[in-house]
């Protein structure tokens, strides 16, 4: 069964980094989009971008351009999210989410990992 | 690209039928046949029930409708019942603009 399992709670201060990874099992990892979408506290869902783990080639709302990397290592079946220049504002719970088209992107989501928590303090 | 407007609220008694509206812009919803919605319980992630309009997808129970008119989409729930109470999310494609995919306000559906 397809499944995305993400890393653990991060506690970061303002201007540091964090990366978030995302392991895939159950699919053929490079066939099918990944989706980073971000949930601030008591608040709406925010997409961020996606990784084609074919090609590495990526696509990021231009919010947060020049602040986001998404890489995937395909010898792991994993993706990985990293957000630069934290601030107390990218507190929030970060997900991956596979698309469901083969090989395009389309927006539909149709598995999600469990979500990683990272707190933005000092 | 701004957020889709969704109505806050919508509540509805155990057999009822709801609807959720996602208004968007010329630029999105309006132009693309690419809208989904996704059901979200307190602490747990999104879940996939409408894609690409009005496509459930395998497991999804067939209360749940998708549609659009215009810039307006619709998400519609017949026969609620208790578990349909969560948080439900609009996103639709936004092509090459500031942000691929835009998601909608949110909406909190109360089963009375």
């Amino acid at each position: 069964q397809v499944q995305l399992v993400q890393s653990g709670a991060e506690v970061k201060k303002p201007g540091a980094s964090v990366k978030v990874s995302c392991k895939a099992s159950g699919y053929t990892f490079i066939a099918y989009y990944m989706h980073w979408v971000r949930q601030a506290p008591g608040q709406g869902l925010e997409w961020m971008g996606w990784i084609n783990p074919n090609s590495g080639g990526t696509n990021y709302a231009q919010k947060f351009q020049g602040r986001v990397t998404m890489t995937r290592d395909t010898s792991i079946s994993t993706a990985y999210m990293e957000l630069s220049r934290l601030r107390s504002d990218d507190t929030a719970v970060y997900y991956c989410a596979r698309d469901r088209a083969t090989a395009m992107d389309k927006g539909d989501l149709d598995y999600w990992g469990q979500g990683t928590l990272v707190t933005v303090s000092s | 690209q701004s957020a889709l407007t969704q109505p806050a609220s919508v509540s509805g008694s155990p057999g009822q039928s709801i609807t959720i509206s996602c208004t968007g812009t010329s630029s999105d919803v309006g132009s693309y046949n690419l809208v989904s919605w996704y059901q979200q319980h307190p602490g747990k992630a999104p879940k996939l029930m409408i894609y690409e309009v009005n496509t459930r997808p395998s497991g999804v129970s067939s209360r749940f409708s998708g549609s659009k008119s215009g810039n307006t989409a619709s998400l519609t729930i017949s026969g609620l019942q208790a578990e349909d109470e969560a948080d439900y999310y609009c996103c639709s494609y936004a092509g090459s603009s500031t942000s691929s995919y835009v998601f909608g306000t949110g909406t909190k559906v109360t089963v009375l």
